[in-house]
């Protein structure tokens, strides 16, 4: 069965630092490529980064600097290390495959994270 | 590129045709995905590459493009299509979504 599933999100103070997990089933993680989409409470979905399967990475510019994103091919597992969170860093974080055309064919289920000020 | 949605609501009877359209702000080709997201639910891709549907995705929902407008269309609405329906664009970095638009059952 393919699938993605987020961990690590929770309650952190702004300035904070947090790290998601996201654990990939059902396909290799080193030769595909990944994102990270948020959607803040009640709002629409936000593209936060975009890990390609050659190493590149790109982010948002509202993370930029703040966020990083790397992956475990041996583990078959993507992370997000979020630094100095903001309050309107809150949202669910969402990693996704980004498949052919890049769309996002397939979703995790979501971790939320509140950053509180 | 910004993508802008309309309507950003719409309330329609069952089996009624559904469109929503969806304009970019510069030409992105095709690269232009639907996601259909009901509550509680993480987002589904229903089509890419502006006409392409996925598999599974029953055949009522149909993507178009007319220049920089791109059109879902829902050819006779289903109690079950209530949801929150998003634009997505994956020509140019940042990627970017519409803000969505919420289909209702009257």
């Amino acid at each position: 069965e393919v699938y993605l599933m987020e961990s690590g999100g929770g309650l952190i103070q702004a300035g904070g630092s947090l790290r998601l997990s996201c654990a990939t089933s059902g396909f290799g993680s080193s030769n595909n490529h990944f994102s990270w989409v948020r959607q803040a409470p009640g709002k629409g979905l936000e593209w936060v980064a975009i890990d390609y399967d050659d190493g590149n990475r790109f982010y948002a510019d509202s993370v930029k600097g703040r966020f990083t994103v790397s992956r475990d091919n041996s583990k078959n597992t993507l992370f997000v290390q979020m630094n100095n969170l903001r309050a309107d860093d809150t949202a669910v974080y969402y990693c996704v495959t980004a498949g052919g055309q890049y769309a996002f064919d397939i979703w995790g289920q979501g971790t939320m994270v509140t950053v509180s000020s | 590129i910004v993508l802008t949605q309309s309507p950003e609501f719409q309330s329609v009877t069952p089996k009624e045709k559904v469109t929503i359209t969806c304009r970019a702000s510069q030409s992105i080709g095709n690269a232009l995905q639907w996601y259909q997201q009901k509550p509680g639910q993480s987002p589904k891709l229903l089509i890419k590459y502006a006409f392409q549907s996925m598999s599974g995705v029953p055949s009522r929902f149909t993507g178009s493009r007319s220049g920089t407008d791109f059109t879902l269309t829902i050819s006779g609405l289903e109690p079950e299509d209530a949801a929150l329906y998003y634009c997505h664009q994956t020509a140019y970095l940042p990627w970017t979504f519409g803000q969505g638009t919420k289909v209702e059952i009257k």
